[in-house]
Protein backbone atom coordinates (compact mmCIF):
# COMPACT_ATOMS: atom_id res chain seq x y z
CA UNK A 1 0.00 0.00 0.00
CA UNK A 2 1.45 3.65 -1.26
CA UNK A 3 2.03 5.69 1.91
CA UNK A 4 0.61 9.42 1.60
CA UNK A 5 3.00 11.55 3.37
CA UNK A 6 1.31 15.03 3.96
CA UNK A 7 2.54 18.57 5.43
CA UNK A 8 2.66 20.45 7.63
CA UNK A 9 0.56 18.24 10.54
CA UNK A 10 -0.67 21.06 11.56
CA UNK A 11 -0.50 25.46 10.21
CA UNK A 12 -1.98 28.25 12.31
CA UNK A 13 -2.30 30.90 10.58
CA UNK A 14 -4.17 34.75 10.69
CA UNK A 15 -7.52 35.84 8.61
CA UNK A 16 -5.81 36.79 4.55
CA UNK A 17 -2.85 35.00 4.61
CA UNK A 18 -2.04 32.30 1.96
CA UNK A 19 -0.93 29.05 3.05
CA UNK A 20 0.63 25.78 0.90
CA UNK A 21 0.05 22.33 1.96
CA UNK A 22 1.60 19.62 0.45
CA UNK A 23 1.15 15.01 0.05
CA UNK A 24 4.09 13.48 -1.13
CA UNK A 25 4.69 9.60 -2.37
CA UNK A 26 7.49 7.61 -3.39
CA UNK A 27 5.52 6.17 -5.83
CA UNK A 28 3.59 7.18 -8.75
CA UNK A 29 -0.07 8.03 -8.26
CA UNK A 30 -2.45 7.12 -10.66
CA UNK A 31 -4.86 9.91 -9.53
CA UNK A 32 -5.38 11.75 -6.62
CA UNK A 33 -8.32 13.14 -4.46
CA UNK A 34 -8.39 16.44 -1.91
CA UNK A 35 -10.79 16.71 0.60
CA UNK A 36 -11.46 18.51 3.15
CA UNK A 37 -13.00 17.32 7.16
CA UNK A 38 -14.74 19.39 9.22
CA UNK A 39 -14.88 18.57 13.03
CA UNK A 40 -17.94 16.34 13.41
CA UNK A 41 -18.35 15.13 10.18
CA UNK A 42 -16.93 13.26 7.24
CA UNK A 43 -14.72 13.90 4.33
CA UNK A 44 -16.14 15.97 1.90
CA UNK A 45 -14.13 15.65 -1.46
CA UNK A 46 -12.87 19.12 -3.68
CA UNK A 47 -11.05 17.93 -6.06
CA UNK A 48 -9.89 14.93 -8.39
CA UNK A 49 -5.84 15.86 -10.32
CA UNK A 50 -4.92 13.12 -12.94
CA UNK A 51 -2.74 14.54 -15.26
CA UNK A 52 0.72 15.30 -14.24
CA UNK A 53 1.50 19.12 -13.90
CA UNK A 54 -2.23 19.77 -13.93
CA UNK A 55 -3.19 22.88 -12.18
CA UNK A 56 -7.27 22.90 -11.11
CA UNK A 57 -8.86 26.24 -8.96
CA UNK A 58 -11.66 26.32 -7.04
CA UNK A 59 -12.25 29.98 -5.90
CA UNK A 60 -9.16 30.49 -3.43
CA UNK A 61 -8.28 26.92 -3.28
CA UNK A 62 -5.36 26.13 -6.54
CA UNK A 63 -4.39 22.23 -6.38
CA UNK A 64 -1.10 21.20 -8.46
CA UNK A 65 -0.50 18.09 -8.96
CA UNK A 66 3.44 17.54 -9.85
CA UNK A 67 5.38 16.72 -13.32
CA UNK A 68 6.15 13.18 -11.95
CA UNK A 69 3.02 12.29 -10.49
CA UNK A 70 4.62 11.80 -7.08
CA UNK A 71 3.45 14.97 -5.43
CA UNK A 72 0.80 17.28 -4.95
CA UNK A 73 -0.17 20.91 -3.61
CA UNK A 74 -2.82 22.69 -2.29
CA UNK A 75 -2.91 26.54 -2.03
CA UNK A 76 -5.13 28.95 -0.34
CA UNK A 77 -5.32 32.89 -1.00
CA UNK A 78 -6.37 35.51 1.69
CA UNK A 79 -7.52 32.21 3.85
CA UNK A 80 -10.70 32.69 5.63
CA UNK A 81 -12.02 31.18 9.01
CA UNK A 82 -14.25 29.19 6.76
CA UNK A 83 -11.02 27.22 5.78
CA UNK A 84 -10.33 25.85 8.88
CA UNK A 85 -10.50 21.86 9.05
CA UNK A 86 -8.70 18.94 8.14
CA UNK A 87 -7.73 18.92 4.61
CA UNK A 88 -6.93 15.66 3.80
CA UNK A 89 -5.11 14.12 0.55
CA UNK A 90 -6.48 10.29 -0.82
CA UNK A 91 -5.23 7.55 -3.63
CA UNK A 92 -7.12 5.20 -4.64
CA UNK A 93 -5.57 2.39 -4.64
CA UNK A 94 -5.09 0.83 -8.22
CA UNK A 95 -7.19 -2.11 -8.88
CA UNK A 96 -9.64 -1.48 -6.18
CA UNK A 97 -12.54 0.97 -4.58
CA UNK A 98 -10.23 1.08 -1.78
CA UNK A 99 -9.59 4.61 -0.95
CA UNK A 100 -5.86 5.13 1.00
CA UNK A 101 -5.52 8.28 3.04
CA UNK A 102 -2.93 10.68 4.54
CA UNK A 103 -3.04 11.39 8.01
CA UNK A 104 -3.80 15.36 6.91
CA UNK A 105 -3.19 18.75 7.68
CA UNK A 106 -4.91 20.20 10.29
CA UNK A 107 -5.71 24.02 9.34
CA UNK A 108 -7.02 26.77 11.88
CA UNK A 109 -7.49 30.23 10.07
CA UNK A 110 -7.71 33.21 13.34
CA UNK A 111 -10.17 35.51 13.08
CA UNK B 1 -31.00 15.96 -0.35
CA UNK B 2 -30.06 13.50 1.83
CA UNK B 3 -27.05 12.53 2.79
CA UNK B 4 -25.63 9.35 4.12
CA UNK B 5 -26.82 8.95 7.84
CA UNK B 6 -24.77 6.80 10.08
CA UNK B 7 -26.27 6.30 14.07
CA UNK B 8 -25.78 6.11 16.42
CA UNK B 9 -24.09 9.88 16.38
CA UNK B 10 -21.64 8.43 19.80
CA UNK B 11 -21.25 4.92 21.20
CA UNK B 12 -19.85 4.05 24.81
CA UNK B 13 -19.23 0.97 25.66
CA UNK B 14 -17.46 -1.08 28.07
CA UNK B 15 -14.61 -3.54 26.72
CA UNK B 16 -15.61 -6.95 25.87
CA UNK B 17 -19.39 -5.57 25.21
CA UNK B 18 -20.74 -5.48 21.28
CA UNK B 19 -21.70 -2.93 19.35
CA UNK B 20 -23.82 -2.10 16.64
CA UNK B 21 -23.22 0.92 13.97
CA UNK B 22 -25.11 1.14 11.07
CA UNK B 23 -24.78 3.48 7.81
CA UNK B 24 -28.04 4.52 5.41
CA UNK B 25 -26.47 5.54 2.06
CA UNK B 26 -27.67 7.87 -0.57
CA UNK B 27 -30.74 6.47 -2.20
CA UNK B 28 -29.67 4.86 -5.23
CA UNK B 29 -25.86 4.40 -4.68
CA UNK B 30 -25.32 0.73 -4.82
CA UNK B 31 -21.69 1.05 -3.68
CA UNK B 32 -20.78 1.12 0.24
CA UNK B 33 -18.19 1.71 2.36
CA UNK B 34 -16.75 1.09 5.88
CA UNK B 35 -13.65 3.42 7.26
CA UNK B 36 -12.31 3.56 10.66
CA UNK B 37 -10.38 7.01 11.57
CA UNK B 38 -8.18 7.21 14.52
CA UNK B 39 -7.46 10.27 15.97
CA UNK B 40 -5.21 12.12 14.22
CA UNK B 41 -5.46 9.70 11.47
CA UNK B 42 -6.72 9.66 8.08
CA UNK B 43 -8.84 7.50 7.47
CA UNK B 44 -8.27 4.03 6.87
CA UNK B 45 -10.26 1.61 4.64
CA UNK B 46 -12.26 -1.59 5.86
CA UNK B 47 -14.70 -2.77 3.93
CA UNK B 48 -16.41 -2.14 0.60
CA UNK B 49 -19.97 -3.60 -0.70
CA UNK B 50 -21.20 -4.04 -4.01
CA UNK B 51 -24.99 -4.30 -3.51
CA UNK B 52 -25.30 -6.94 -0.95
CA UNK B 53 -21.79 -8.72 -1.39
CA UNK B 54 -18.93 -7.81 0.18
CA UNK B 55 -16.32 -7.15 -2.44
CA UNK B 56 -13.34 -6.38 -0.27
CA UNK B 57 -13.03 -6.70 3.45
CA UNK B 58 -9.24 -6.59 3.23
CA UNK B 59 -9.65 -3.79 5.70
CA UNK B 60 -10.97 -5.63 8.51
CA UNK B 61 -8.47 -5.87 11.40
CA UNK B 62 -9.53 -9.60 12.54
CA UNK B 63 -12.48 -11.47 13.10
CA UNK B 64 -14.26 -10.12 15.89
CA UNK B 65 -15.34 -7.48 12.91
CA UNK B 66 -17.91 -7.85 10.56
CA UNK B 67 -20.23 -6.29 8.30
CA UNK B 68 -23.72 -7.18 6.25
CA UNK B 69 -25.66 -4.68 4.56
CA UNK B 70 -28.54 -7.77 3.37
CA UNK B 71 -31.21 -5.95 1.23
CA UNK B 72 -28.47 -3.90 -0.78
CA UNK B 73 -28.93 -0.66 0.75
CA UNK B 74 -28.78 -0.28 4.76
CA UNK B 75 -25.26 -1.61 6.38
CA UNK B 76 -24.58 -2.64 10.10
CA UNK B 77 -20.75 -2.92 11.09
CA UNK B 78 -20.87 -5.26 14.21
CA UNK B 79 -18.04 -5.51 16.85
CA UNK B 80 -18.11 -9.20 19.14
CA UNK B 81 -15.63 -8.52 22.14
CA UNK B 82 -15.23 -4.66 21.63
CA UNK B 83 -11.79 -3.43 23.25
CA UNK B 84 -10.07 -0.31 24.04
CA UNK B 85 -8.22 -0.30 20.57
CA UNK B 86 -11.65 -0.15 18.95
CA UNK B 87 -12.33 3.62 20.17
CA UNK B 88 -12.44 5.93 16.87
CA UNK B 89 -14.50 7.19 14.82
CA UNK B 90 -16.39 4.80 12.31
CA UNK B 91 -17.22 6.52 8.96
CA UNK B 92 -19.47 5.05 6.29
CA UNK B 93 -19.36 6.57 2.25
CA UNK B 94 -21.72 5.67 -0.71
CA UNK B 95 -20.95 5.85 -4.30
CA UNK B 96 -23.53 5.98 -7.24
CA UNK B 97 -21.48 3.03 -8.49
CA UNK B 98 -17.96 1.66 -7.93
CA UNK B 99 -15.06 4.25 -8.67
CA UNK B 100 -17.67 6.93 -8.50
CA UNK B 101 -17.07 9.81 -6.07
CA UNK B 102 -17.57 8.29 -2.39
CA UNK B 103 -19.61 10.48 0.05
CA UNK B 104 -19.35 10.46 3.89
CA UNK B 105 -21.53 10.48 6.49
CA UNK B 106 -20.93 12.12 9.71
CA UNK B 107 -19.50 8.79 11.26
CA UNK B 108 -20.39 7.32 14.60
CA UNK B 109 -17.74 7.60 17.17
CA UNK B 110 -17.15 4.56 19.10
CA UNK B 111 -15.60 4.72 22.41
CA UNK B 112 -14.48 1.53 24.44
CA UNK B 113 -13.90 2.20 28.11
Amino acid sequence: TQLLEQSPQFLSIQEGENLTVYCNSSSVFSSLQWYRQEPGEGPVLLVTVVTGGEVKKLKRLTFQFGDARKDSSLHITAAQPGDTGLYLCAELQGGSEKLVFGKGTKLTVNP
Amino acid sequence: GAGVSQTPSNKVTEKGKYVELRCDPISGHTALYWYRQSLGQGPEFLIYFQGTGAADDSGLPNDRFFAVRPEGSVSTLKIQRTERGDSAVYLCASSLSPGGTQYFGPGTRLTVL
